[in-house]
């Protein structure tokens, strides 16, 4: 098993361009999570997804959209890029409860 | 506001020396916590997992306490290791539907020779 899966790892943005950060998983879980983690600070909730076809905004959602539309992907969207935004992103999946599988993270650099 | 706290920031430690690593929180109504072990340029990993009545469990060289009524837990690492230089994570889950975990900022560990 792959576990949970992100692409691309590294990525350098212009102000303005627009991106999607792909998340995979493939231990049918139905929790889903975007994650920013910034230099020395705790990782930050981004949108969250308990199954396909539902989304919910979490404590920084401004700036992204995320959708649902399999149990097993869940992708977040940079439509205007701003330097704010610069961060390493995380996804992760649990199936409720205790258990939470982190991908290896995508670091974004907007400039 | 829920807030979990990490002390120290940093720590450097010489090998085969123990340490440990404090989390105070104020996340209501909570759950269980976790510690997590994260490597540079990885996903945190999980290490521990305690629920309210837990007030201690381990894995390997890693000893995770939790006292629920002061609201602080621990993460003592024993006979250290230079594999053992990370990010060491508290994260706290609040008892909802959703399972929504508040992370600490870590404690930065690093394992001279």
């Amino acid at each position: 098993n792959a576990g949970v899966t992100q692409t691309p790892k590294f990525r350098i943005l212009k102000i303005g361009q627009s991106m999607t950060l792909q998340c995979t998983q493939d231990m049918n879980h139905n929790y889903m999570y975007w994650y920013r983690q910034d230099p020395g600070m705790g990782l930050k909730l981004i949108y969250y997804s308990v199954g396909a076809g539902i989304t919910d905004k979490g404590e920084v959602p401004n700036g992204y959209n995320v959708s649902r539309s399999t149990t097993e992907d869940f992708p977040l969207r940079l439509e205007l890029a701003a330097p704010s935004q610069t961060s390493v992103y995380f996804c992760a999946s649990s199936p409720g409860g205790k258990s939470y599988t982190f991908g290896s993270g995508t670091r974004l650099t907007v400039v | 506001k829920n807030q979990v706290e990490q002390s120290p920031q940093s720590l450097i430690i010489l090998e085969g020396k123990n340490c440990t690593l404090q989390c105070n929180y104020t996340v209501s109504p909570f759950s269980n916590l976790r510690w997590y072990k994260q490597d540079t340029g990885r996903g945190p990993v999980s290490l521990t997992i305690m629920t309210f009545s837990e007030n201690t469990k381990s894995n390997g060289r890693y000893t995770a306490t939790l006292d629920a009524d002061t609201k602080q837990s621990s993460l003592h690492i024993t006979a250290s290791q230079l594999s053992d230089s990370a990010s060491y994570i508290c994260v706290v889950s609040e008892g909802n539907a959703g399972n929504m975990l508040t992370f600490g900022g870590g404690t930065r560990l690093m394992v001279k020779p």
